[in-house]
């Protein structure tokens, strides 16, 4: 059963700094991982997603990097701003027990602090 | 600007009462998505379809939860009866296979 870890849970940083998050998982016969942004009150919106054969991703000041051997996803936020703060989920596909699954993090919450 | 839509935005019900919600995902995707979220569980996947047919609804409680896509262009998640327990924001989304997924606004329900 593929399980899915984002720790951690919280982070706070001040404006400016680079900052890593990490996504880990347990199957490593994914199809893709992706990396999603929710602000409050609404709904998520894709920032990058990485097919299994691909290493990284980059759009603008982020970068996602997967590492399917060792289970492992880090998306890379550089020269943070408040504008950055929300919640960013980690969702991964595999093939599981003879059919697809999609499963998702819990989650951390991102606060840039001017 | 191609986006998913979801009807009602919000919904306040009595225990016991029907509640359906609606969405439309985007034009030419074949996979459309149902999700839940709560500040306890996160969010939770229901069930998704793709072209229209039902894939995995393994995270949707069967003796209360339906979902279905009568076309192409409506999903619809229906809960008989509704309990307090299922207040909650629920979200659908549509993508292409196992692509990148659009998510619409969500439906913020209130069971009381």
């Amino acid at each position: 059963k593929q399980e899915v870890t984002q720790i951690p849970a919280a982070l706070s940083v001040p404006e400016g700094e680079n900052l890593v998050l990490n996504c880990s998982f347990t199957d490593s016969a994914i199809y893709n991982l992706q990396w999603f942004r929710q602000d409050p009150g609404k709904g998520l919106t894709s920032l990058l997603l990485i097919q299994s054969s691909q290493r990284e991703q980059t759009s603008g000041r982020l970068n996602a990097s997967l590492d399917k051997s060792s289970g492992r996803s880090t998306l890379y936020i550089a020269a943070s701003q408040p504008g950055d703060s929300a919640t960013y989920l980690c969702a991964v596909w595999s093939w599981t027990g003879g059919s697809e699954k999609l499963v998702f993090g819990k989650g951390t919450k991102l606060t840039v602090n001017p | 600007d191609a986006r998913v839509t979801q009807t009602p935005r919000h919904k306040v019900t009595e225990m016991g009462q029907e509640v359906t919600m609606r969405c439309q995902p985007i034009l030419g995707h074949n996979t459309v998505f149902w999700y839940r979220q709560t500040m306890m569980q996160g969010l939770e996947l229901l069930a998704y379809f793709r072209n229209r047919a039902p894939l995995d609804d393994s995270g949707m409680p069967k003796d209360r939860f339906s979902a279905e896509m009568p076309d192409a262009t409506l999903a619809t998640l229906k809960i008989q009866p509704s309990e307090p327990r299922d207040s909650a924001v629920y979200f659908c989304a549509s993508g292409s296979g196992t692509d990148t997924q659009y998510f619409g606004p969500g439906t913020r329900l209130t069971v009381l």
